[in-house]
């Protein structure tokens, strides 16, 4: 089945304390991206990847990193987790430019 | 910077009835506007996209309108079922690139 895998799906983690939240494509897409949702802001991007070591910034990038060393992988990295990083994330491919996302489960992570 | 405002932000409905969810984009190299469904406990989902090209596109009872001039881009639901009933999300392509803003959401209910 084509989809977007992410992991975990529910996270809760002390400030500070350093985490990835995994991200795995199995259809071939070119391009990667991370989102965070929260009420009445709708999505956000954070990061997104055009290929293998090309990323670049989003909207809220701050606080986070991301890499891309293969294709099907794209995980998000919260070095120093903040209270203000307490949200849904979900992590998105489409095989082209502008093409349609389809979007993983999401993890929802919450930072005490 | 960019952005997208999205209308209504709750619609509710009667079953059999069209339902109506508008938005306004702010870049002018936007040409590419996908609208996601979102249902609860899950990640968006693609149902219908536009280009820049093309003033209209229609799938069964789902239709999307772009107006360039005006930027506004407008998704219509007829015969609206319950299963209908979730959280719609437009977006638009920024600088004609992957990079992506979504509106805030409208959160639909069809009563049966």
């Amino acid at each position: 089945e084509a989809q977007v895998t992410q992991n975990p799906r529910y996270l809760i983690t002390v400030t500070g304390k350093k985490l990835t939240v995994t991200c795995s494509q199995n259809m071939n897409h070119e391009y990667m991206s991370w989102y965070r949702q929260d009420p009445g802001l709708g999505l956000r991007q954070i990061y997104y990847s055009m290929n293998v070591e090309v990323t670049d910034k989003g909207d809220v990038p701050e606080g986070y990193k991301v890499s891309r060393k293969e294709k099907r992988n794209f995980p998000l990295i919260l070095e120093s987790p903040s209270p203000n990083q307490t949200s849904l994330y979900f992590c998105a491919s489409s095989p082209r430019l502008q093409g349609g996302y389809t979007f993983g489960s999401g993890t929802r992570l919450t930072v005490v | 910077g960019e952005n997208v405002e999205q209308h209504p932000s709750t619609l509710s409905v009667q079953e059999g009835d069209s339902a109506v969810i508008k938005c306004t984009y702010s870049d002018s190299a936007s040409n590419y506007f996908p609208w996601y469904k979102q249902e609860l406990g899950k990640g968006p989902q693609l149902i219908i996209d536009i280009r820049s090209n093309v003033g209209e596109k229609k799938d069964q009872r789902i239709a999307v309108t772009l107006n360039k001039t005006a930027k506004h881009f407008s998704l219509h639901i007829t015969e609206t079922q319950p299963e209908d009933s979730a959280v719609y999300f437009c977006a638009a392509s920024i600088g004609g690139g992957f990079k992506t803003i979504f509106g805030a959401g409208t959160r639909l209910f069809v009563k049966a």
